[in-house]
Parts: C-alpha cells; structure tokens; sequence
C-alpha cells in the first residue's frame, strides 16, 4: 500500500501547456509538500501545506498553482509550460517536526 | 532563511572504507537534521536523523553527529558496500507547522568493489 502516490510518473509535454500532478498520502500526516528537483539534482521547495492551508509558498512563478482539497491530498497545476520547467517535481508528507516521506516523483519534459 | 552548505559534492570510496559527508546550517532555530538517500532514478528516502538535544546517533553501519555550537552535523558510514552507492542529502529543519527542510545540494557516493 503506497504511502505517498503522485501520478503521472512522467509527464511530457509542449511549451505553452497547461498540466497538473496529483499526489495523495494515507499515512495521516497533516504536512505536505512540493519540491524541484533540477537536473543538478538540487532539491528546492516550493509550497508547503498543513492541513490545507498555505503555509509556504517560495519564490515560484504564479504559473504554478497547488491545490489541497484535503489534507491527504496536494496538486500542482502548471500554466504556461516553459522549458526551464523541465525537471523531477516530488510530493512529500511529514509529521511537524519529523522526516519527509516522499512520492516517486513526476518527471516532466518540456519540448 | 536557513542556508545549508553539504560537502564533498562527489566521494569515491573502496568498498570496505568509511565515508564520511559533512554539513553545516546557518540558523540556530534549526532543531532537526535529517539524512536521506537518493539511489539513482528513486524518490529519497530517509535513512537517519538527530534532533537538537542529542549529540549522536547510530543505526548499524551508518552514525550521524551534531555540533550545535559550530552548526554542524555530519554522516558517518562504516564498512561500505556497493549498495551505499547513491546521492546523500543532509537538511536542516525548525519544530514549526511549516515543516520546511532546507537541503544541501546533496553528495555523491560511489562505493567501488
């Protein structure tokens, strides 16, 4: 039974596309996350939610937009896909003050 | 914000040899230190962690030490195998909602037979 699940695994697309990633945790965790990872293998985050509410949001594009219906579930959507875009996007939970656990990953290629 | 610095960015080691990575965090709100292993084309995954109020931790072949008077805390792995071979992360993280890890830009092993 997968504990963190993001779907697609990967994810090509056209510049100018709009896409979405979907990550779903059933591990009760009430933290989830969304973190880059650049082709130098940098791991860089972007939001965090605590039970639905935004709690972080970095220095990202306001063409990224996280979603989280609930606290067992967090989405991305893309707008405007640009090539530097390209790069492994992670799904992660956590309890406060504990270690992540991470989704597989969503690769995404923009051509 | 907090700013973690990890180094070597590559290590090569025979198998058998001890590996040793260090880091070092900027904020000393940060209270929690977590390691993870990224084997190649798989999600990282937490291999062991140290909280501010203890100064080691081991777990079989892999230990972890913290300074807080010198902000750093380093992984230590005895009688490495080739399965070690992988990208080691260190991060540094405060007890608040958030929950936000900053990482280090990771480490390199290559544990050679």
């Amino acid at each position: 039974d997968t504990a963190v699940s993001q779907t697609p695994k990967y994810l090509v697309t056209q510049m100018g596309n709009d896409k979405s990633i979907k990550c779903e945790q059933n591990l009760g965790h009430d933290t989830m996350y969304w973190y880059k990872q650049d082709s130098k293998k940098f791991l860089k985050i972007m939001f965090s939610y605590n039970n639905k509410e935004l709690i972080i949001n970095e220095t990202v594009p306001n063409r990224f937009s996280p979603k989280s219906p609930d606290k067992a579930h967090l989405n991305l959507h893309i707008n405007s896909l640009e090539l530097g875009d390209s790069a492994v996007y992670f799904c992660a939970s956590s309890h406060p003050w504990d270690g992540y656990t991470f989704g597989s990953g969503t690769r995404l290629t923009v051509v | 914000g907090e700013n973690v610095e990890q180094h070597p960015s590559t290590l090569s080691v025979q198998e058998g040899d001890s590996a040793v990575i260090k880091c070092t965090y900027s904020d000393s709100a940060s209270n929690y230190f977590p390691w993870y292993k990224q084997e190649l084309g798989k999600r990282p995954q937490l291999i062991i962690d140290i909280r501010s109020n203890v100064g080691e931790k081991k777990d079989q072949r892999i230990a972890v030490t913290l300074n807080k008077t010198a902000k750093h805390f380093s992984l230590h792995i005895t009688e490495t195998q080739p399965e070690d071979s992988a990208v080691y992360f260190c991060a540094a993280s405060e007890n608040t909602n958030a929950g936000k890890s900053t990482f280090g830009d990771g480490t390199t092993l290559t544990v050679k037979p």
